[in-house]
């Protein structure tokens, strides 16, 4: 079955901790993203990469860091420095440049305490 | 004021009925219209997309943009249960690839 598969469901960690949150997908998508939902607000874009070895800032990158060094793979890490890091994140993918056709994984719940 | 207002309701309507969900907009740059429903704790997933003006038409759901009033719906005909859920609209403009999203529209249909 193709689709994207984040990692793990539901996570905790303690203020000061960095944390990585998985991404895969074996749709031979070229291009990735991560997002943020908040209750009450749209999702926001973190990071976007649409080719392996690089990847954009989005809206609200400060306190998150990426790589994409493989096309399948797009891991995100939250840093200490994230003041609010409890959050819903969301993978996504899509072909290149056919970023309003884009297919999301379900989601990995954060919560830092 | 955001780029994109969508009424966060709830909005309860008795299945059967036909639906309307709508987000309006400001940037009149915006190109690309999507429309994506997402259940509780799960990923959004993808509806319909369209580009520019017109209706599009999937199986019981339809989604329209007025680009002149700036104004994009997603109607649902003959509702059922299963369609209880969060429906969020999104919207690219063409020359960069960054999705700007609504807050979303709960949505309950009443058996």
């Amino acid at each position: 079955d193709g689709g994207i598969t984040q990692s793990p469901k539901y996570l905790f960690r303690k203020e000061g901790q960095n944390v990585t949150l998985s991404c895969e997908q074996n749709l031979n998508h070229d291009a990735m993203y991560w997002y943020r939902q908040d209750p009450g607000q749209g999702l926001r874009l973190i990071y976007y990469s649409q080719i392996v070895n690089d990847f954009q800032k989005g809206d609200i990158a400060e306190g998150y860091s990426v790589s994409r060094e493989k096309k399948e793979s797009f891991p995100l890490t939250v840093t200490s420095a994230q003041k609010n890091p409890t959050a819903f994140y969301l993978c996504a993918s899509s072909m290149a440049l056919r970023a309003y056709e884009q297919y999301f994984g379900p989601g990995t719940r954060l919560t830092v305490t | 004021q955001k780029e994109v207002e969508q009424d966060p309701g709830p909005l309860s309507v008795p299945e059967g009925a036909i639906v309307s969900l709508n987000c309006t907009y400001s940037n009149s740059a915006f190109q690309y219209f999507m429309w994506y429903r997402q259940y509780s704790r799960k990923g959004p997933e993808l509806l319909m997309y369209t580009y520019s003006s017109g209706n599009k038409e999937d199986g019981r759901f339809t989604a329209q943009v007025d680009k002149s009033s700036k104004y994009i719906s997603l109607f649902i005909r003959d509702s059922q249960p299963s369609d209880s859920a969060t429906y969020l609209c999104a919207m690219k403009t063409g020359g960069n690839e960054k999705l700007t999203f609504g807050t979303g529209t709960r949505l309950t249909i009443i058996p």
